[in-house]
C-alpha cells in the first residue's frame, strides 16, 4: 500500500541551527501539508502546498519556515533559526485530490531543540 | 472559526467492553471527518473517513457515525482489545477561510486503555 515516508524520525539540535525535515508523499497525490503536534496538545496546521507554491499557512508559518519541492518526489520543511518552542513532531501528510479525499500522514519527524 | 472537541479525554476499559469516543465540532460547513489513531511518539493512521453525505461509516469491530447538523460524530469500537490502546483523534475538513483551500482541523484526542 503507498504510503507517505518522513525523514529523519528524530532530530536533535541546537537552538539557532537550521533543520530541514524531508518528505516523500504518494506519487499521484496533488497536495501536501505539514502539521505539527507539540507534546501534549493538538495536531495543528501549519501550511498546504498545491501546484508549486503554498496555498495557505497558519500564523504559526512565520518566516523562519519555509518549504519546497525540489524535484518531483520530495517535499521538505525548512526551519532558519530553531528555537526551543519548535520541538515538536512534525507531520507530512498528502492528499490525492478533490472533496472528498483522504489525507494520508507520515510517521512523523520528532524535531528536538536544545 | 471552527473548534473540534473530545470526550471523554481518556477512558479506561476492561478488555471486551463496547465502547464510544465522542466528537463534536463547531462549524458544520464540513466536507468530510476522519478518525485517526495515534500510538505514543508515532505517526497518525486513518481509521475511517465519512463524508458530509453519510451517516456513517464501518471497518471491523470500528463503527464512526456523523450527524452533521448537531456537530458530532462518534467512534464506536465493539469488543476492545489491549491493542485498541492508543489515543484517538477526530478531525473534520473544511474549507480555508481566506483562501478557500481544505484543511483538517484537529480534535483535542481521546486517550483509550483497554486492560486485559
Amino acid at each position: 500500500e503507498p504510503e507517505v515516508t518522513q525523514t529523519p524520525s528524530h532530530q536533535v539540535t541546537q537552538m539557532g541551527q537550521e533543520v530541514i525535515l524531508r518528505c516523500v508523499p504518494i506519487s499521484n497525490h496533488l497536495y501536501f501539508y505539514w502539521y505539527r503536534q507539540i507534546l501534549g496538545q493538538k495536531v495543528e496546521f501549519l501550511v498546504s502546498f498545491y501546484n508549486n507554491e503554498i496555498s495557505e499557512k497558519s500564523e504559526i508559518f512565520d518566516d523562519q519556515f519555509s518549504v519546497e519541492r525540489p524535484d518531483g518526489s520530495n517535499f521538505t520543511l525548512k526551519i532558519r533559526s530553531t528555537k526551543l518552542e519548535d520541538s515538536a513532531m512534525y507531520f507530512c501528510a498528502s492528499l490525492a485530490g478533490g472533496v472528498v479525499g483522504e489525507l494520508f500522514f507520515g510517521e512523523g519527524s520528532r524535531l528536538t531543540v536544545l | 472559526k471552527q473548534e473540534v472537541t473530545q470526550i471523554p479525554a481518556a477512558l479506561s476499559v476492561p478488555e471486551g467492553e463496547n465502547l464510544v469516543l465522542n466528537c463534536s465540532f463547531t462549524d458544520s460547513a464540513i466536507y468530510n471527518l476522519q478518525w485517526f489513531r495515534q500510538d505514543p511518539g508515532k505517526g497518525l493512521t486513518s481509521l475511517l473517513l465519512i463524508q458530509s453525505s453519510q451517516r456513517e461509516q464501518t471497518s471491523g469491530r470500528l463503527n464512526a457515525s456523523l450527524d452533521k447538523s448537531s456537530g458530532r460524530s462518534t467512534l464506536y469500537i465493539a469488543a476492545s482489545q489491549p491493542g485498541d490502546s492508543a489515543t484517538y483523534l477526530c478531525a473534520v475538513r473544511r474549507p480555508s477561510m481566506n483562501t478557500g483551500f481544505q484543511k483538517l482541523v484537529f480534535g483535542t484526542g481521546t486517550r483509550l486503555l483497554v486492560s486485559p
